[in-house]
């Protein structure tokens, strides 16, 4: 079965702090995956993708297809990344995303 | 460019009803999704637009439908609904060439 899992609905961290968000997904194939972020009044939005390989505002994440993982990391968590995470899957391209659950990270100073 | 845009924000119903929920895609955009984020839940697939026909539908009952129109701008119908249907129902549209999902700001359906 295909299945997203973020097992942590909430991570709280203090501002300059390291921030791992989890994701581990079920696939049976070559998935693709992302991170999307919803910021508090803002529509959902489309943070970073494997296969880009990039860093969006400081933000990481590597696939690990043995661990079937795409941890989302930061070394400094800044209190304007507080939001909503979402990791999501896809199989074939133009098809459907499956999303886990979310984590709320909070930041504070 | 106007992102995705999706009417009414809120709505509100009564059980048994019918809602209708409408979503615009980014122009040139082809591909309209739809979601529906319920609590608790996450977001779940429900249905995918492509070039005016139904291209995949997520596991939900056939109350639950839709249409493309030659626009590609899209309507969700739910029939007979029912409490548990209330939640933010979201659009995404893509150009499978450009392949990123864009996400409206969603429909708040609350169901009485």
């Amino acid at each position: 079965a295909q299945r997203v899992t973020q097992p942590e609905k909430l991570l709280s961290v203090f501002k300059g702090a390291p921030v791992e968000l989890k994701c581990n997904y079920s696939y049976s194939g070559s998935p693709e995956l992302f991170w999307y972020v919803q910021y508090s009044r803002q529509r959902l939005q489309l943070l970073l993708r494997h296969i880009s390989r990039e860093s969006i505002k400081g933000f990481t994440a590597d696939l690990n297809k043995g661990e079937t993982s795409f941890h989302l990391k930061k070394p400094f968590a800044q209190e304007e990344d507080s939001a909503m995470y979402y990791c999501a899957l896809r199989g074939q391209a133009g098809t459907a995303l499956i999303f886990g659950k979310g984590t709320t990270l909070s930041v504070s100073s | 460019e106007a992102g995705v845009t999706q009417s009414p924000t809120h709505l509100i119903k009564t059980r048994g009803q019918q809602a209708t929920l409408r979503c615009s895609p980014i122009s040139g955009h082809t591909s309209v999704y739809w979601y529906q984020q319920a609590l608790g839940l996450g977001l779940q697939f429900l249905l995918w637009y492509d070039e005016g026909e139904e291209r995949n539908r997520g596991n939900f009952p056939p109350r639950f439908s839709g249409r493309q129109f030659p626009n590609y701008s899209s309507e969700l119908n739910v029939n007979a609904l029912e409490l548990e249907d209330s939640a933010l129902y979201l659009c995404a549209s893509t150009d499978l060439r450009v392949d990123t999902q864009y996400f409206g700001p969603g429909t708040r359906l609350t169901v009485l």
